[in-house]
């Protein structure tokens, strides 16, 4: 059974920084894994999808790796703004079948102005 | 192009109701999945639709039963609901089945049970 797993749970930092969110799954024979964003109460918007045979994607500010040896993926974001405050999860297809996402907990991310 | 669009926004119930939720598809989806996202949790898939028919569950008990329509859209129906059903309720279409990849989420509805 597939497990993701979403460190740390929740990031505050000053405007400006660069930061660094780790996910990690238990399966490493995944098609594909995505970040998506939250924001409070709101869907989900995906903002990353790396293949497999990818080792990383990059999307303006936001670069995601993915190690599917090791179970892991990185979400990098590079000068973080107040904008960037929302919660991020990862997400893989399930294992046996691509119908379903798995999800981490996600990391709630606090940029301070 | 639509995006999923879902209904109610925000919905309160009392503990042994019956709700259901709406759900339509991005134009030129053909697939519409649920997933149930309680408070500081990720979402937890409770099944599929494809061509009308389920394709595939999660770990969810039957009174959490579902309907897709001819045109795509999708209503999610829950029985005898509990104080632990409270959540977000999220739907997303894709293109086909296989493409999880592709799913587009709709914004949610929240479910207050009480």
């Amino acid at each position: 059974k597939q497990e993701v797993t979403q460190i740390p749970a929740a990031l505050s930092v000053p405007e400006g920084e660069n930061l660094v969110l780790n996910c990690s799954f238990t399966d490493s024979a995944i098609y594909n894994l995505q970040w998506f964003r939250q924001d409070p109460g709101k869907g989900l918007t995906s903002l990353l999808l790396i293949q497999s045979s990818q080792r990383e994607q990059t999307s303006g500010r936001l670069n995601a790796s993915l190690d599917k040896s090791s179970g892991r993926s990185t979400l990098y974001i590079a000068a973080s703004q107040p904008g960037d405050s929302a919660t991020y999860l990862c997400a893989v297809p399930s294992q046996g079948g691509s119908e379903k996402l798995v999800f981490g907990k996600g990391t709630k991310l606090t940029v301070n102005p | 192009e639509t995006g999923v669009t879902q209904s109610p926004t925000h919905l309160i119930k009392t503990r042994g109701q019956q709700v259901t939720l709406r759900c339509s598809s991005q134009s030129g989806h053909n697939t519409v999945s649920w997933y149930q996202q309680a408070l500081g949790q990720g979402p937890q898939f409770i099944f599929q639709y494809y061509r009308e028919e389920e394709n595939g569950r999660g770990n969810f008990p039957p009174r959490f039963s579902g309907l897709q329509f001819p045109n795509y859209s999708s209503e999610l129906n829950v029985n005898a609901l509990e104080l632990d059903d409270s959540a977000l309720y999220l739907c997303a279409s894709s293109p086909s089945p296989g493409r999880s990849y592709e799913q587009y989420f709709g914004p949610g509805t929240r479910l207050t049970v009480t």
